[in-house]
């Protein structure tokens, strides 16, 4: 399978306690993006990255989030002191960076439930 | 501010009928729309896109519409089958930045 990853898929916590999440994009593809799905809305867009460079962040990533992608290949997301509010799915998006309309590409997500 | 507003959020077709899905936007900045469909338990997976110097992108049973003046666009699914079924998203961006904007989406079930 030579989808968008996303590991693991569900994560349950209490709150106050921190959670990472990992990304692993399409071989091929630069670009990877991070987004949050809350019940009945779409996908927000959180941060996104080019290569190692985070070039993008959105004000929903509060100070808490962090997003790292050290070698421009998978990306992992932190979240310190998860709140009940954390809960969601959180998707992963891979796409290649040639020209500049390259449709995204996503992962099956990982849901978070805080507790 | 919902600058992607999907009004509708459920659609019940017929198999075999037209499916039609709106979307409308309010930021004059976006030109480029994408379509999504996501089933249970996935990711959103990519349908088709059109950018703002087009008014119409088929692809195969899909066709997206784009009224610019109106802020409106609309996906067409013909013939509508089953397993079409699912939850639509339509998506916006603008020219320098990659992220996109997602309407709330509309769930559409396809009647065998």
């Amino acid at each position: 399978d030579t989808g968008v990853s996303q590991d693991p898929r569900h994560k349950i916590t209490k709150r106050g306690q921190n959670v990472t999440f990992r990304c692993d994009p399409i071989s091929e593809h630069n670009r990877l993006y991070w987004y949050r799905q809350t019940l009945g809305q779409g996908p927000e867009f959180l941060t996104y990255f080019q290569n190692e460079a985070q070039l993008e962040k959105s004000r929903l990533l509060s100070d808490r989030f962090s997003a790292e992608r050290p070698k421009g290949s998978f990306s992992t997301l932190e979240i310190q002191r998860t709140e009940q509010g954390d809960s969601a799915m959180y998707l992963c998006a891979s796409s290649l960076a040639w020209g500049s309309r390259n449709e995204q590409y996503f992962g099956p997500g990982t849901r978070l439930t805080v507790t | 501010d919902q600058q992607v507003k999907q009004n509708s959020p459920s659609l019940s077709v017929q198999e075999g009928r037209i499916s039609i899905l709106n979307c409308d936007y309010t930021n004059s900045m976006f030109d480029y729309f994408l379509w999504y469909k996501k089933y249970p338990a996935e990711g959103p997976t990519f349908l088709i896109s059109i950018s703002s110097i087009k008014d119409k992108n088929e692809d195969g049973r899909f066709t997206v519409f784009l009224n610019k003046s109106a802020k409106h666009l609309s996906l067409h699914i013909v013939p509508s089958q089953p397993g079409d079924s699912a939850v639509y998203f339509c998506a916006a961006s603008t020219s320098g930045t990659y992220k996109y904007i997602f309407g709330t989406g509309t769930r559409l079930k396809v009647l065998a």
